[in-house]
């Protein structure tokens, strides 16, 4: 079992450009959360999603981001039009039931926006 | 409004000290309290769960009480060892296991 898998690791972008990260979530997990981290600060929730179904979105912000989990393959954060506020620490989390034990978290997406 | 409050900020204490951690919150209604560890660059990795009727929970030297009265937790590190250096996350969830609520987490830094 591999884990909740992020990639990639780290991600540089110039402001303007689009990013988009990925998380593949454990074996057997069909629920995928994204939250954010920014500098010295906790994480902030972002997006619930099952498979192709958005949940809850209430922590994107209205504009330039957007989530999918399709029917196969990962789940896709994107940001287009990246700004330097954008930079941050994205963590993916999944579990088998809405938010249940065997909550598993990656190992995050360290995006810099230059 | 749902809040969960982390104290210290941070702290820095010597290799084989024990320390405490603080959590208190008004996520209401209550349904669950996790203590994570974040190492630097690493994801949140889960310490303790525990529940409405669950006073104390132990993952080897780290030991969970919760008073669900008060609303406080604490994470209690016994013989602190040099990889506990991290940042320790209190995580409430409220709303039937819905809506987690992070804390801001405490920085602990172990010193040889």
């Amino acid at each position: 079992n591999a884990g909740v898998m992020q990639n990639p690791r780290h991600l540089v972008r110039r402001r303007g450009q689009e990013a988009r990260l990925r998380c593949s979530p454990m074996k057997g997990h069909s629920h995928v959360y994204w939250y954010r981290q920014l500098p010295e600060e906790g994480l902030k929730f972002m997006v619930y999603l099952q498979k192709e179904n958005i949940i809850d979105e209430s922590g994107m912000p209205k504009e330039r981001f957007s989530a999918e989990f399709p029917k196969e393959g990962p789940s896709i954060l994107r940001i287009q039009q990246v700004v330097r506020g954008d930079s941050a620490a994205y963590f993916c989390a999944s579990s088998p039931q809405d938010r249940s034990d065997g909550y598993t978290f990656g190992s995050g997406t360290r995006l810099t926006v230059v | 409004k749902n809040q969960v409050e982390q104290s210290p900020q941070s702290l820095i204490i010597l290799e084989g000290k024990n320390c405490t951690l603080q959590c208190n919150y008004t996520v209401s209604p209550f349904s669950n309290l996790r203590w994570y560890k974040q190492d630097t660059g690493r994801g949140p990795v889960s310490l303790t769960i525990m529940t409405f009727s669950e006073n104390t929970k132990s993952n080897g030297r780290y030991t969970a009480t919760l008073d669900a009265d008060t609303k406080q937790s604490s994470l209690h590190i016994t013989a602190s060892q040099l990889s506990d250096s991290a940042s320790y996350i209190c995580v409430v969830s409220g709303d039937y296991g819905q809506n987690f609520v992070f804390g801001p987490g405490t920085r602990l830094s172990v010193l040889p």
